[in-house]
């Protein structure tokens, strides 16, 4: 089955600066990559996702780009703010298949 | 939106009691699924359904069951708990599969 690794485990950023979270992927089948964001206390909310016919996808400050060939996508938050701090965690799915997660990267923005 | 709603937010329960962990969605999502949370490990799922009445296992099923009698309720049983399986546990729905999800807000249950 799918295996989704993801790096790294933790992050810490200066407010402002950029973050970016790693994640690769087994099986060359899978074709739908969504993030999650999970603020501490709260349930994990989709943040951005893209499909395998895209390489990549922005919205405002948060990109998602995907490399096929090389099984790998990753998330990109652009001038960071306090409230970007949470546990982000990248998934991955065939059509008929259930999201598979990374086991999550601890995100603090020091202000 | 959608909304997803697991009936307890907490739950103290004893090693060897039968444990259930209800969740309802109100958007007629075909799709329905339970993860674990634990810290270090991310979300593993446990069980999903894809239909009322249809139930496939996970990575992680062993010690569970469900249950899926209506298209908007998906249960999880705990057959006898066992301190193991002190966890957040995370129901979730989605309209098509392979689409994003929509979480509940979790259930933490601590096994004594």
């Amino acid at each position: 089955g799918e295996n989704v690794e993801q790096h790294p485990s933790t992050l810490s950023v200066q407010e402002g600066d950029s973050a970016v979270i790693k994640c690769t992927y087994s099986d060359s089948a899978s074709n739908y990559f969504p993030w999650y964001k999970q603020e501490l206390g709260k349930r994990p909310q989709l943040i951005i996702d893209i499909r395998s016919n895209v390489g990549e996808k922005k919205d405002q400050r948060i990109a998602v780009t995907l490399n096929k060939t090389a099984k790998h996508f990753s998330l990109h938050i652009t001038e960071t703010q306090p409230e970007d701090s949470a546990v982000y965690f990248c998934a991955a799915s065939m059509r008929n298949t259930p999201l598979v997660f990374g086991k999550g990267t601890r995100l603090s923005v020091i202000a | 939106d959608v909304k997803v709603t697991q009936s307890s937010r907490y739950l103290v329960k004893r090693t060897g009691e039968k444990v259930f962990l209800e969740c309802v969605q109100d958007m007629d999502h075909e799709n329905m699924f339970w993860y674990r949370q634990d810290p270090g490990l991310g979300l593993r799922l446990i069980y999903f359904s894809y239909d009322v009445k249809m139930k496939e296992k996970g990575d992680i099923p062993e010690g569970y069951s469900v249950s899926r009698e209506k298209k908007e309720r998906f249960s999880l049983i705990l057959e006898s708990a066992s301190t193991n399986q002190t966890s957040m546990y995370l129901c979730a729905s989605s309209l098509l599969q392979g689409a994003g999800y929509t979480f509940g807000s979790g259930t933490r249950l601590t096994v004594v």
